[in-house]
């Protein structure tokens, strides 16, 4: 039972350029959420899912999009990279809004 | 911004001290959460106390919540040089969970 994982763990990209996040959990939690954590401001809410084939915004989801195609993987991605992108990007999942969210390792992204 | 607010920001303490974090909030909730946040790791679950609840316990953990006065505080007894990580409280209403900015804790062999 790997809990959440996530990949990269780390990754440099230049202004402009695209990527995608994978957050990937093996307890068939209904609920899946991105998150950034930058310096000073603690966890910022991106997007986040209540079920397969759904989706919602956060607080900051400027920039960003996201998809969970599958129950198990929720995908954040990051059209046109800008160093304001710059952070710790956690995914979390949980069965229940209301409850207990378990968290992956985080991703470091550098954006030049 | 619905952002907690934890005090105070940064606690610095010896081996074997208390130290207490408190949280504020600013709206109605359903439960409080705390988390711990080693360097450079993932958030991990330390314990949930509901809104009908004002005090739990676990471990060397101790947690209040004054739904009256929007504040929760968290008490780590004896503390241990690996409790050294920073601490978020989140709080759930109607919302999405909403973390406050954390408190780093330094505990000092």
């Amino acid at each position: 039972n790997a809990g959440v994982t996530q990949t990269p763990k780390f990754r440099v990209l230049k202004t402009g350029q695209s990527m995608t996040l994978l957050c990937a959990q093996d307890m068939n939690h209904e609920y899946m959420y991105w998150y950034r954590q930058d310096p000073g401001m603690g966890l910022r809410l991106i997007h986040y899912s209540v079920g397969e084939g759904t989706t919602a915004k956060g607080e900051v989801p400027d920039g960003y999009n996201v998809s969970r195609l599958k129950k198990q993987n929720f995908l954040l991605g990051l059209e046109s990279a800008a160093p304001s992108q710059t952070s710790v990007y956690f995914c979390a999942s949980t069965p229940d809004r209301q409850e207990t969210q378990y968290f992956g390792p985080g991703t470091r992204l550098l954006v030049l | 911004s619905q952002q907690g607010e934890e005090d105070p920001q940064a606690l610095s303490i010896q081996e074997g001290e208390n130290a207490t974090m408190n949280c504020s909030y600013k709206t109605s909730i359903n439960n409080l959460q705390w988390y711990r946040q080693n360097s450079g790791r993932g958030l991990v679950h330390l314990i949930l106390i509901r809104s009908n609840e004002r005090e739990k316990h676990s471990g060397r953990l101790r947690v209040t919540l004054d739904t009256s006065k929007k504040s929760s505080s968290l008490l780590i007894t004896a503390s241990r040089a690996a409790d050294t990580a920073s601490y978020f409280c989140a709080y759930s209403g109607n919302t999405p969970l909403v973390f406050g900015k954390g408190t780093r804790l330094s505990v000092i062999a």
